[in-house]
C-alpha cells in the first residue's frame, strides 16, 4: 500500500477482554515501531522490530502486552486482560533501514482503544 | 532510562509572531528528528539532524542541533495558522540502537 495501514481504527472493549491491533507497514520498510499516545500526551515507545533481529521490547508496560511481526511485514500488538488505563491511541510507524541510524518514521492513522 | 523533555509545553502566539521550542535529552543523541502532529492527526516527519552544531532551514522553520548533541531547537519565523499543532523531537540515545524516544512535545496555537 501507499502508506502504513492500521486496523481497527477504533476499538471499544470491556475491561478484561483481549484485543489485537494490526499494522501493515510500507512495503520494503524493515523497521517497525509501536507507540502509545494517551489523550493530549506524548508518544510512549512500546516495541521496535528491525528485520530478523530480536525486537526491542523495553517499552512494553506489562506482560499483558505482546507483539509479533510475521514474515518481516505485518505486525500485531496484543493486549490481554485489558484495563481502563490501556485506553489510548496506538500508533504504528515504519521506516527504511539505513544501516547507520533510524530513518524517517511514517506513521499510520492509529488505532483508538477505549476500555470500558 | 533516556528522557527527552521539551519546553514550553504550550505556546499561544498571535499570527506573525515567532515561536521556538526547545528539546533536551538526558543522554547524548546520535541524531535527532522533528515531527509535527496536527490536531486529530498522526506525527509527520519534518527533518533529521545528525552533526554536532548542525543548522538546517525549511522556509520559515530553522532547526538546530546542539554542540553536545543533547539538545535541539525548532524556531518558526512569522507563524501562520497552518503552523498549529504539536511539535515533537525524537532521538536514539548514542550507542542505544534505533529505539526512538520522543520528547514531551510543544503544542502551538496561533491566533489571528
Amino acid at each position: 500500500g501507499a502508506g502504513v495501514s492500521q486496523s481497527p481504527s477504533n476499538k471499544v472493549t470491556e475491561k478484561g477482554k483481549d484485543v489485537e491491533l494490526r499494522c501493515d507497514p510500507i512495503s520494503g520498510h524493515t523497521a517497525l515501531y509501536w507507540y502509545r499516545q494517551s489523550l493530549g500526551q506524548g508518544l510512549e515507545f512500546l516495541i521496535y522490530f528491525q528485520g530478523n533481529s530480536a525486537p526491542d521490547k523495553s517499552g512494553l508496560p506489562s506482560d499483558r502486552f505482546s507483539a509479533e511481526r510475521t514474515g518481516g511485514s505485518v505486525s500485531t500488538l496484543t493486549i490481554q486482560r485489558t484495563q481502563q488505563e490501556d485506553s489510548a491511541v496506538y500508533l504504528c510507524a515504519s521506516s527504511r533501514w539505513s544501516g547507520l541510524r533510524p530513518g524517517e518514521l511514517f506513521f499510520g492513522e492509529g488505532s483508538r482503544l477505549t476500555v470500558l | 532510562g533516556q528522557q527527552v523533555m521539551q519546553i514550553p509545553q504550550y505556546q499561544h502566539v498571535q499570527e506573525g509572531e515567532d515561536f521556538t521550542t526547545y528539546c533536551n535529552s538526558s543522554t547524548t543523541l546520535s541524531n535527532i528528528q522533528w515531527y509535527k502532529q496536527r490536531p486529530g492527526g498522526h506525527p509527520v516527519f519534518l527533518i533529521q539532524l545528525v552533526k554536532s552544531g548542525e543548522v538546517k532551514k525549511q522556509k520559515r522553520l530553522t532547526f538546530q542541533f546542539g554542540e553536545a548533541k543533547k539538545n535541539s531547537s525548532l524556531h518558526i519565523t512569522a507563524t501562520q495558522t497552518t503552523d498549529v499543532g504539536t511539535y515533537f523531537c525524537a532521538g536514539p540515545a548514542a550507542g542505544g540502537g534505533n529505539k526512538l524516544t520522543f520528547g514531551t512535545g510543544t503544542q502551538l496555537k496561533v491566533e489571528l
